[in-house]
């Protein structure tokens, strides 16, 4: 398996406009995390969602941002419209049912709001 | 609510020194606990787990950890450093039943040559 992959690797957009960040999980996995990262507050987890339903929202910073999950191979994270202070670095994970299990990461969309 | 911390922003040590790096942690019951690396540009990797059984725990790379119960901590350690160690370094912790993982804020690791 070619590992959780994501899309763009990197996102420069203007205040204001509307950003999709996508992300194809590992084949089997029935759990997929969206974390964002930032100097200031670290790792934060966003969402997750298990068997494309969302579990956790409670990350969410604001109404901006959406999350989906329409089948078991993709999903996305939208901000719309996307502020200064977004720009981050936006992380998807997957993992295995159990909970004893570890999580793997993408590489991460850098985001950069102008 | 669970927390995770990782004390220390920074760690330096001379390549072939042993090294630590300091993770405590706040959670109901007993946790599951992790530790991954990041490297620049790059998503996390696992680098190990502590699930249960034996609290010495051995993962990728050399490293290991040690979970210590009563005071609460899962150090990360390895015998012998290399200069490829280099890296940020995150603690996280899962409840028991739970998915919701949460991580330290990270330790930077140098090794010197």
């Amino acid at each position: 398996d070619a590992g959780v992959i994501q899309s763009p690797r990197h996102e420069v957009t203007e205040m204001g406009q509307e950003v999709t960040l996508r992300c194809k999980p590992i084949s089997g996995h029935d759990y997929l995390f969206w974390y964002r990262q930032t100097m200031m507050r670290g790792l934060e987890l966003l969402i997750y969602f298990n068997n494309n339903v969302p579990i956790d929202d409670s990350g969410m910073p604001e109404d901006r941002f959406s999350a989906k999950m329409p089948n078991a191979s993709f999903s996305t994270l939208k901000i719309q419209p996307s502020e200064p202070r977004d720009s981050a670095v936006y992380f998807c994970a997957s993992s295995l049912t159990a909970a004893n299990t570890e999580a793997f990461f993408g590489q991460g969309t850098r985001l950069t709001v102008v | 609510a669970q927390s995770v911390a990782q004390p220390e922003d920074q760690v330096n040590v001379a390549e072939g020194n042993p090294l630590t790096v300091k993770c405590t942690y706040s959670v109901s019951g007993n946790p599951y606990l992790f530790w991954y690396v990041q490297y620049p540009n790059r998503g996390l990797q696992f680098l190990l787990k502590y699930i249960t059984g034996d609290n010495l725990v051995k993962g990728s790379y050399g490293f290991e950890a040690e979970f210590n119960k009563s005071q609460t901590s899962f150090h990360l350690k390895k015998p012998s450093a290399l200069v490829s160690d280099s890296a940020l370094y995150f603690c996280a912790v899962r409840e028991r039943g739970g998915f919701k993982t949460i991580f330290g804020a990270g330790t930077r690791l140098f090794v010197k040559a």
